[in-house]
């Protein structure tokens, strides 16, 4: 069963509205990532965070709040969404005792902004 | 700051060819060097990695060597089949718990 699960999938959305992407993962980590996947740009760290009610600041947070509700439960919030955050996005969970060096990734989802 | 350069954007190979991917880095500390695969409609995952202590990392064929002089990370593999292609992501842990993301290298192999 998959440890690391993202919904939606895929989201549809106007400029301006307001997006909420949500991660599980159900491998007793500490650590949780927020990721964006654009062509040319690879992966871009956007937050992270450490255990329930923490959050780190990514590289590339502009026009981003997440929030980490649990150890299992970790949001990205987009609340004006522009179409500079189309995107595919992936949210990522890693062991503390690895320091993040195997992070294990979830299905990723499509969002577009019209 | 820390950051991973990989300067192609695709490789084409047929069945049994040799791959070289090119990977370099730059960072003021002594990282751990990592590679991830991502097949189409999947996650990332981790392929291999190499630490400053072990400076060689192999998994699935697949090799890669730290060299500190150069500051590398290639990835090789002898042998490609079809099922090798996707898209592979060179990739450090310079200190804390931040993984740096190179921009990916898509392999297409033709059977």
């Amino acid at each position: 069963e998959a440890a690391v699960t993202q919904s939606p999938r895929n989201k549809v959305t106007v400029t301006g509205g307001n997006v909420t992407l949500s991660c599980r993962q159900t491998n007793s980590h500490n650590y949780m990532y927020w990721y964006r996947q654009d062509t040319g740009h690879g992966l871009r760290l956007i937050h992270y965070s450490y255990g329930a009610g923490n959050l780190q600041i990514g590289d590339v947070p502009d026009g981003y709040k997440a929030t980490r509700t649990t150890q299992e439960d970790f949001f990205l919030l987009l609340e004006l969404a522009s179409p500079s955050q189309t995107s595919l996005y992936f949210c990522a969970s890693s062991d503390a005792r690895d320091r993040g060096h195997e992070q294990y990734f979830g299905p990723g989802t499509r969002l577009t902004v019209l | 700051g820390d950051s991973v350069t990989q300067k192609q954007g695709q490789v084409t190979l047929s069945e049994d060819d040799f791959l070289f991917i090119n990977c370099t880095y730059s960072t003021t500390t002594y990282p751990t060097l990592l590679w991830y695969v991502q097949y189409l409609g999947q996650g990332p995952q981790l392929l291999l990695k190499v630490t400053t202590a072990n400076n060689k990392g192999i998994s699935r064929g697949f090799e890669a060597t730290y060299d500190k002089g150069t500051t590398s990370f290639h990835l090789q593999k002898a042998s490609v089949q079809e099922s090798d292609s996707a898209v592979y992501f060179c990739a450090l842990v310079a200190g804390g718990y931040k993984v740096v993301f190179g921009s990916g290298t898509r392999l297409l192999v033709s059977p």
